[in-house]
């Protein structure tokens, strides 16, 4: 069964950094493309990065660009996303989630890990 | 970017009745829409894409429709496993969300 695992997650300070993990298994993970998405506490989803199964195309929410960078070690199942410059709008639950063999929708999500930027 | 809106934010509906959801895009989007089911601490999981496909497994009583701007969610018979926020997301250009749908115990 499809499982993907989010970790990293914690306190950091604005400016700070933090790099986010997400262990997949259970599919072939070099085959298929990876999201993260965010949802502030209380507030609605959001995209915010997405990386092709191969690592050839990267795409990222306006809100992000410049500060996050999403990358994927296929050898060892696993899709990252570097937090850089954060800032306290940062403060989210990070969910990694796989692109479906059908379309371009998300058809499996991690339980996702709580980033918190504050002084 | 294409901007998505949901209506109504929050809806109140009993065991059994008809509930419907709209979700308006900023442009056409074809038929490249899809509707997420989320419940509180937990992660969204797909229930339609293309605008009205069903995702396997997902119950019959739910229902997508619409093309270009203007689509529709529908649960024909509410259950008590429904009660959840729901999310459309435009998936024509990059990926945009909705903010959301919540549907409570009326």
């Amino acid at each position: 069964q499809v499982q993907l695992v989010e970790s990293g997650g914690g306190v950091v300070q604005p400016g700070g950094s933090l790099r986010l993990s997400c262990a997949a298994s259970g599919f072939t993970f070099s085959s298929y493309g990876m999201h993260w998405v965010r949802q502030a506490p209380g507030k609605g989803l959001e995209w915010v990065a997405f990386i092709r199964y191969d690592g050839s195309n990267k795409y990222y929410a306006d809100s992000v660009k410049g500060r996050f960078t999403i990358s994927r070690d296929n050898s060892k199942n696993t899709l990252y996303l570097q937090m850089n410059s954060l800032r306290a709008e940062d403060t989210a639950v990070y969910y990694c989630a796989k692109e479906s063999p059908v379309t371009t929708v998300f058809d499996y999500w991690g339980q996702g890990t709580l980033v918190t930027v504050s002084s | 970017d294409i901007q998505m809106t949901q209506s109504p934010s929050t809806l109140s509906a009993s065991v059994g009745d008809r509930v419907t959801i709209t979700c308006r895009a900023s442009q056409s989007i074809s038929s490249w829409l899809a509707w997420y089911q989320q419940k509180p601490g937990k992660a969204p999981k797909l229930l339609i894409y293309k605008a009205s496909s069903l995702e396997s497994g997902v119950p019959s009583r739910f229902s997508g429709s619409g093309s270009g701007t203007e689509f529709t969610l529908t649960i024909s018979s509410l259950q008590p496993d429904d009660f959840a926020t729901y999310y459309c997301q435009q998936y024509n250009s990059l990926w945009t969300f909705g903010q959301g749908t919540k549907v409570e115990i009326k």
